[in-house]
């Protein structure tokens, strides 16, 4: 079956340019999580959605970061005025519950 | 705060030797822990996980891990290593009253024929 999907899979910005990545996760999965994962560290937390409802944005760096999921399905994480700090691979995961996730391939963001 | 420790970058080992993948963790809470693996131009997968019950879980590919709450660890095993196994290996926490995932920096596992 279809795991999650995310698009694109790469993306240049330009340093001030507003970019959205966005997240398919498997059908009828109620979990999901957006990670953002610097070149040799593990993923680190962004925010959590239960269906439609974001129950943790914690883990957001900024109020340049906003993510949304108004459907209880495909999810968009926007970054606003993109800094070079900002490029990162941002891993999308979709769980049924919230214990096992399924992770999608990455968008791979890079600021110039 | 929670936090997660794989005090290994790198763990050779040889193909048919046993194999372990270290990890400690510390939250406020219970924790439930988890095991992921990424293989090269893969995304993460899910191998293993504890919640509550038995200390010695069972994952894929013959991995297993052992909860062991005094030492605040959840070491990765595998009894006979395989060159296949070589990849990069996240241990994750996350407090049982929080929706917050933690991961560590990832353990290189390194299969030698």
């Amino acid at each position: 079956g279809a795991g999650v999907s995310q698009s694109p899979r790469y993306k240049v910005a330009k340093r001030g340019q507003d970019v959205a990545l966005r997240c398919d996760p498997i059908s009828g999965h109620v979990s999901l999580f957006w990670y953002q994962q610097a070149l040799g560290q593990g993923p680190e937390f962004l925010t959590y959605f239960q269906n439609e409802a974001q129950l943790d944005k914690s883990g957001l760096p900024s109020d340049r970061f906003f993510a949304e999921r108004p459907e209880g399905s495909v999810s968009t994480l926007k970054i606003q005025r993109t800094q070079q700090e900002d490029s990162a691979v941002y891993l999308c995961a979709s769980s049924l519950q919230i214990y096992e996730q399924y992770f999608g391939p990455g968008t791979r963001l890079t600021v110039t | 705060a929670q936090s997660v420790a794989q005090p290994e970058d790198q763990v050779n080992v040889a193909e048919g030797n046993p194999l372990t993948v270290k990890c400690t963790y510390s939250v406020s809470g219970n924790p439930y822990l988890f095991w992921y693996v990424q293989y090269p131009n893969r995304g993460l997968q899910f191998l293993l996980k504890y919640i509550t019950g038995d200390n010695l879980v069972k994952g894929s590919y013959g991995f297993e891990a052992e909860f062991n709450k005094s030492q605040t660890s959840f070491h990765l095993k595998k009894p006979s290593a395989l060159v296949s196994d070589s990849a990069l290996y996240f241990c994750a926490v996350r407090d049982a009253g929080t929706y917050k995932y933690i991961f560590g920096t990832g353990t290189r596992l390194k299969v030698l024929a």
